[in-house]
């Protein structure tokens, strides 16, 4: 199991561009989570996703943020002309289906994707 | 409102030294506690987590509800202990599991020879 993958690594966007962050959970896991983590600061929630679905959104901007996760591929999170301010580190972790309690559902991070807005 | 605190931002000891790296917590119900750590160039992973009491790479935390705290220890620090630790919470998910994690800002453990 390779883990919870994220591309790109790093993306550089303009003012005003659209950025694409991409998330693969591990397999077998139907939960994505997605974190931002500005400079000096903490992983901060975003958003939690299952399957065609968004539990919780609590997290994310009212405006220029949405994220997905389809039945097939990746889960996207997609930021709408970029300002300066949403250079950050982007995390996105899994964990799998849920049982009575979920105990177990640890979330597995990926490598995160650091995007820098010029 | 769920905060985190975590007043270090580096912790500088010597190998074989004690190491307590700090966490408090604010939180309405009952919680769920984790230290999460990050070596260099690796993906962020869970140490451990309250619920399962065990010790691992030698490190414990204990979580005290009167204090509010879950302060992590280790007796021998070594130097590949050197990492980015960041304590966590989880609001307990009756039937969902664990959902959203509330992190702190992180504290750099720095172990020399």
């Amino acid at each position: 199991n390779a883990g919870v993958m994220q591309n790109p690594r790093h993306l550089v966007r303009r003012r005003g561009q659209e950025a694409r962050l991409r998330c693969s959970p591990m397999k077998g896991h139907s939960h994505v989570y997605w974190y931002r983590q500005l400079p000096e600061e903490g992983l901060k929630f975003m958003v939690y996703l299952q399957k065609e679905n968004i539990i919780d959104e609590s997290g994310m901007p009212k405006e220029r943020f949405s994220a997905e996760f389809p039945k097939e591929g990746p889960s996207i999170l997609r930021i709408q002309q970029v300002v300066r301010g949403d250079s950050a580190a982007y995390f996105c972790a899994s964990s799998p289906l849920s049982g009575q309690g979920g105990w177990n559902n640890e979330q597995f991070f990926g490598p995160g994707t650091r995007l820098t807005v010029l | 409102a769920q905060r985190v605190t975590q007043p270090e931002k580096l912790l500088s000891v010597f190998k074989g030294a004690p190491v307590e790296l700090k966490c408090n917590y604010s939180y309405s119900g009952s919680p769920e506690l984790f230290w999460y750590v990050q070596y260099s160039r690796q993906r962020l992973q869970l140490l451990l987590r309250h619920i399962s009491r065990e010790s691992i790479k030698g490190f414990t935390a204990d979580l005290n509800k009167g204090e509010t705290s879950f302060h992590l220890k280790k007796p021998f620090a070594q130097e590949e202990d050197s990492a980015m630790y960041y304590c966590a919470l989880s609001g307990r998910g009756m039937n969902t599991g664990f959902q959203k994690l509330v992190f702190g800002t992180g504290t750099r453990l720095l172990v020399s020879p």
